[in-house]
Formats: structure tokens, C-alpha cells, sequence
């Protein structure tokens, strides 16, 4: 049961224009969500996250929707760079046993076309 | 600052064999989590280690386990390798908050 879905598995916007990369989760459970962005051959680096408390989140260029009774969050990219050209994976913590695991998305490949 | 070191880069192994994959978490950080990549599943979450303590588990079958020692470095282990197995995996260290995990650069294992 994947409980964060990605359903779009690549997406291809010309520079200067926005990205709409979007995350599906199916647990109410979920209060916390971020996005990590991935390049070939690095490890995910934290993007930007976004508490359940507040329907947005803006950090620069990126800025993160949630809409918590279609349990939805999408992340914009304004304007889009050559450079924001990775795997965009949307994660959502949750504990168990004092810990905390991550529960990723399959991810969304952004290519942006200069 | 250092970041998250994970070696080797990349190995290969036959059907079989076992491996151990190595981590050195941020200075400071005690929380060393490990990841499985896969083209069709994305990142799952393998264990958690705090203070050398498994917290936590991911749903992997036995042969997957892993360990981490006084100074929070971690390795993991795979016995009895399966083509299925291939994959990248990615260490993450933190300060114990769910948030901002740092994440190594993986090591890519192949299995032939």
C-alpha cells in the first residue's frame, strides 16, 4: 500500500516557467511532509517542508501547497531553472518506537528545457 | 563540515554472496537511518539506529540487517544476495528530528 503517491513520473517545462511537481498521500496520520530533491549519482538533499498547521510554505523560487482534506500537496518552482533539472521525491515522516522513517514518494523527474 | 560518507561507491556481487555496506554519519549526528533505491519502488525505508540501538524497521525480509557502533558509524549487511537486490542505498544521518535527514551519496550495489 504506498501511502505517498507521485503519479507523475517525469515532467517537462521550459526555463523561466513554473513547475508543478504534485504528491498524493493517502494516511490522515501524516501532519508533516517534505520534498527532497535528488541528482544522478548524489543523495537527496532536503528542499522544502511544509506542517500540516499551515496551507503554505515559500522558500525563494519554491513554494509548497497543502491541501489537507484532498490530501494534496503539490510543490511550484517559479521561474524554473536548467538547474532544478533532478528526481523531486515528496516524503512524509512518521514515528514508531521513538523514532521517526520516512515514507517517499516514487519521485517526479524534472527536466527543465533552457 | 563533513557529510554523510557511505563506502564503496559501487560494487558487484554474484547470487549468493553477502555484502556489507559502510556509513559515517555528520559529526553529532547519533541517528543513522538506511534507504533502498529501486527504479520501481523509489526509497524504502530499510532501519533506524540511535546509540548504537535499532529503533526502528522497514519491511525487509532477515537477510537485510545492519548495526552501528560507539562512534555512530553504521554498516549493513545483505546475506545470500538476490538479483533483486540490486539497487542504489542510501545512508541518512540526523539529529534525531524527522526532518532534513542528510543523505550519503549511496553506494550502487549490482548483483549478477
Amino acid at each position: 500500500d504506498q501511502q505517498v503517491k507521485q503519479n507523475s513520473p517525469s515532467l517537462s517545462v521550459q526555463e523561466g516557467r513554473i513547475s508543478i511537481l504534485n504528491c498524493d498521500y493517502t494516511n490522515s496520520m501524516f501532519d508533516y511532509f517534505l520534498w527532497y530533491k535528488k541528482y544522478p549519482a548524489e543523495g537527496p538533499t532536503f528542499l522544502i517542508s511544509i506542517s500540516s498547521i499551515k496551507d503554505k510554505n515559500e522558500d525563494g523560487r519554491f513554494t509548497v501547497f497543502l491541501n489537507k482534506s484532498a490530501k494534496h500537496l503539490s510543490l511550484h518552482i517559479v521561474p524554473s531553472q536548467p538547474g532544478d533539472s533532478a528526481v523531486y521525491f515528496c516524503a512524509a515522516p512518521h514515528s514508531g518506537a521513538g523514532s521517526y522513517q520516512l515514507t517517499f514518494g516514487k519521485g517526479t523527474k524534472l527536466s527543465v528545457i533552457p | 563540515k563533513a557529510g554523510v560518507t557511505q563506502t564503496p561507491r559501487y560494487l558487484i556481487k554474484t547470487r549468493g554472496q553477502q555484502v556489507t555496506l559502510s556509513c559515517s554519519p555528520i559529526s553529532g549526528h547519533r541517528s543513522v537511518s538506511w534507504y533502498q533505491q529501486t527504479p520501481g519502488q523509489g526509497l524504502q525505508f530499510l532501519f533506524e539506529y540511535f546509540s548504537e540501538t535499532q529503533r526502528n524497521k522497514g519491511n525487509f525480509p532477515g537477510r537485510f540487517s545492519g548495526r552501528q557502533f560507539s562512534n555512530s558509524r553504521s554498516e549493513m549487511n545483505v546475506s545470500t544476495l538476490e538479483l533483486g537486490d540490486s539497487a542504489l542505498y542510501l545512508c541518512a544521518s540526523s539529529l534525531g528530528a524527522p526532518e532534513k535527514l542528510f543523505f550519503g551519496s549511496g553506494t550502487q550495489l549490482s548483483v549478477l
